[in-house]
């Protein structure tokens, strides 16, 4: 299974433009890159998921280079409402038992 | 459409009591996921739920159950409740097995005092 290595913390102003990046250095071949949000007391939430290069939606940006072994998730313009825990997966949950294997996340502070 | 709906949103339980905490998937979802999050330790995943069999489990132990009815709403029990079981409980569902978008409800927080 790809293990996912990211910022623990990061702090932001309202505004700003966001990069979150993650590690995956033995990201296998099938793997998708997913990213979920997630507010206190609340479940994660779904915002992007790619495989190569480039997705962009009404929320985020996620960049992933050809080797792919790391991905960045790009927030335009950061909110107040945009502090949260953002978690990287790697993986197929059919291929892991239905599993969505979250990490440690990264807790993302934006300040006025 | 309604997302996905836990109840009840908060449980108060004492030690060695039993607990009970219901999922509604998304209309036309069969897969059921529930997760716990306890403070500090992440998301674990507990069961996986398809089409009313158990599919997977995670590393927990027997008194940790759970079941699927035919119309896909899932219970999840927890028996001989210890102090360690307060969490955040969440429930999740996917339209196809092992899809990879979930939708995940706000969750039950269970207390076990």
């Amino acid at each position: 299974l790809a293990k996912t290595t990211q910022p623990i913390s990061m702090d932001s102003y309202e505004g700003q433009e966001v990069n979150i990046t993650c590690s995956h250095n033995n990201i296998a071949t099938n793997d998708y890159i997913t990213w979920y949000q997630q507010f206190p007391s609340q479940g994660p939430r779904f915002i992007i998921q790619g495989y190569k290069t480039k997705v962009t939606n009404e929320v985020a940006s996620l960049f992933i280079p050809a080797d792919r072994k790391s991905s960045t998730l790009s927030l335009p313009r950061v909110s107040l409402s945009d502090t949260a825990v953002y978690y990287c997966l790697v993986g197929v949950p059919y291929n892991q038992g239905g599993k969505l294997i979250f990490g440690q996340g990264t807790e993302l502070s934006v300040k006025p | 459409e309604a997302g996905v709906t836990q109840s009840p949103t908060h449980l108060i339980k004492t030690r060695g009591q039993q607990a009970t905490l219901r999922c509604s998937p998304i209309s036309g979802h069969t897969s059921v996921y529930w997760y716990q999050q306890a403070l500090g330790l992440g998301l674990q995943f507990l069961l996986w739920y398809d089409e009313g069999e158990e599919r997977n489990r995670g590393n927990f132990p027997p008194r940790f159950s759970g079941r699927q009815f035919p119309n896909y709403s899932s219970e999840l029990n927890v028996n001989a409740l210890e102090l360690e079981d307060s969490a955040l409980y969440l429930c999740a569902s996917s339209p196809t097995l092992g899809s990879y978008g979930y939708t995940f409800g706000s969750g039950t927080r269970l207390t076990v005092v």
